[in-house]
């Protein structure tokens, strides 16, 4: 079956230390590879995705991805953490071989608590 | 414009109630899903449609009833409220045949007592 792990339930960094969030998948083929973020009451916002070339993606609000296809991995990063930061991810997975428009499989979400 | 817009955004039922959540969007989207979240589960997806018309069962379609009769609007109908129906159901929307990302709405917390 495919599947997509967040190992994390949370998270947690001090202001201004790097951060990562990890996500592996299990996903045949080339799968699309996308975060998402949500604020406490929020709906889920788009950080940023995977389509091919490059490994290292860059997104929203100084986020940043590494794609490692050996791995069949997807990490979250940032350089240097905020308070703000703080909230759920979720790592997303669009198996390519499906014709069935933009469906997405979630992992089960990190949470992010970034302390001052 | 105001993206993926969900209504209402809170309510209240009694087991064996029926309602309507409500979704539109105004980015001519052809795909639109509707998904539940619940804790430590991430979202699943409910049910989805590739355009007017056209709907399909997603992971967890049980209890749930969709329809699709213009490109804007894809509501989800609760036929037989149960408790294990308490949960956020959030609505997307993306363009389809392509890596394109789902823009999502604000969601909708229910409640079945």
């Amino acid at each position: 079956a495919q599947s997509v792990a967040q190992p994390e339930d949370q998270v947690n960094v001090a202001e201004g230390n790097p951060l990562t969030v990890k996500c592996t998948y299990s996903v045949s083929g080339n799968p699309y590879l996308f975060w998402y973020v949500q604020y406490p009451n929020r709906g889920l916002q788009f950080l940023l995705k995977y389509i091919t070339g490059d490994n290292l993606v860059k997104g929203s609000y100084g986020f940043e991805a590494e794609f490692n296809k050996s791995q069949t991995s997807f990490h979250l990063k940032k350089p240097s953490a905020l308070v703000s930061d703080s909230a759920l991810y979720f790592c997303a997975v669009r198996p390519v071989i499906y014709n069935q428009g933009g469906k997405l499989i979630f992992g089960q979400g990190t949470e992010l608590s970034v302390k001052p | 414009n105001a993206g993926v817009t969900q209504t209402p955004k809170f309510q209240v039922l009694k087991t064996g109630q029926s309602m309507t959540l409500q979704c539109a969007q105004d980015m001519n989207h052809e795909y639109m899903s509707w998904y539940r979240q619940d804790p430590g589960m991430g979202l699943r997806l409910i049910h989805y449609s590739v355009g007017a018309g056209i709907t399909d069962q997603g992971e967890v379609p049980n209890g749930y009833n969709v329809s699709r009769s213009t490109t804007e609007d894809f509501p989800l109908r609760l036929l037989s409220a149960a408790p294990s129906q308490t949960s956020v159901y959030f609505c997307a929307s993306s363009y389809m045949g392509g890596p394109y990302e789902q823009y999502f709405g604000p969601g909708t917390r229910l409640t079945v007592t």
